[in-house]
């Protein structure tokens, strides 16, 4: 069974500092993994994914992730925080060839940037 | 423009009640998904379907029905054998296999 862990539920960070949300994952064989963010009382937006190839993605918004298969890692990161940065953050992982691409995603980090 | 459209936005259940969330899409995507989200613990799937007329319990399906009569279309029943049926349920759709999924702006069901 595939598992993700967002170990930290809150983050909190000043505008304009390099911002961190942590994602480990468990998957049988090679994994597709996903960023997601919410914000309140909407759906989820893709930020950014890892299919195969470079381990450092760059997505939306001047987000980027990079995938680190010893450590089972694909950290978040964000070189300056905006404010409007704020919101819900979720991991996902689905396997390479499972089923129905079925994802299983993690708790969940709420980022809150300081002006 | 294209998308995934859930609707109502808010909805409340009486005691026995069965109520229906609509979620369309005119995306031409064949996999659909329902996720439940209750706070502090992600997103967990209801019901998926990989084409028209065939749908898969997910992890958490008991108390909850789904149809795929058409390709556009997912509406998820919550029924009177679901309990705690409070939460925000997201609707989501998938184009191919490398492709991430696109989510609804969800639902937010309460109890009368």
């Amino acid at each position: 069974a595939q598992s993700v862990a967002q170990p930290e539920d809150q983050v909190n960070v000043a505008e304009g500092n390099p911002l961190t949300v942590k994602c480990t994952y468990s998957v049988s064989g090679n994994p597709y993994l996903f960023w997601y963010v919410q914000y309140p009382n909407r759906g989820l937006q893709f930020l950014l994914k890892y299919i195969t190839g470079d381990n450092l993605v760059k997505g939306s918004y001047g987000f980027e992730a990079e995938f680190n298969k010893s450590q089972t890692s694909f950290h978040l990161k964000k070189p300056s925080a905006l404010v409007s940065d704020s919101a819900l953050y979720f991991c996902a992982v689905s396997p390479v060839g499972g089923s129905a691409r079925q994802l299983t995603f993690g708790s969940g980090t709420q980022l809150t940037v300081l002006p | 423009d294209g998308g995934i459209t859930q609707s109502p936005k808010y909805l409340f259940r009486k005691e026995g009640q069965n109520v229906t969330l609509s979620c369309e899409q005119n995306l031409n995507h064949d996999a659909m998904y329902w996720y439940r989200q209750d706070p502090g613990q992600g997103l967990r799937l209801i019901y998926y379907s990989q084409i028209v007329n065939d749908f898969q319990k997910g992890d958490i399906a008991e108390g909850y029905s789904v149809s795929r009569e058409k390709k556009e279309s997912f509406p998820l029943t919550v029924t009177s054998a679901q309990k705690n049926p409070t939460a925000f349920y997201l609707c989501a759709s998938l184009g191919g296999a490398n492709q991430p999924q696109h989510f609804g702006d969800g639902t937010r069901l309460s109890i009368l």
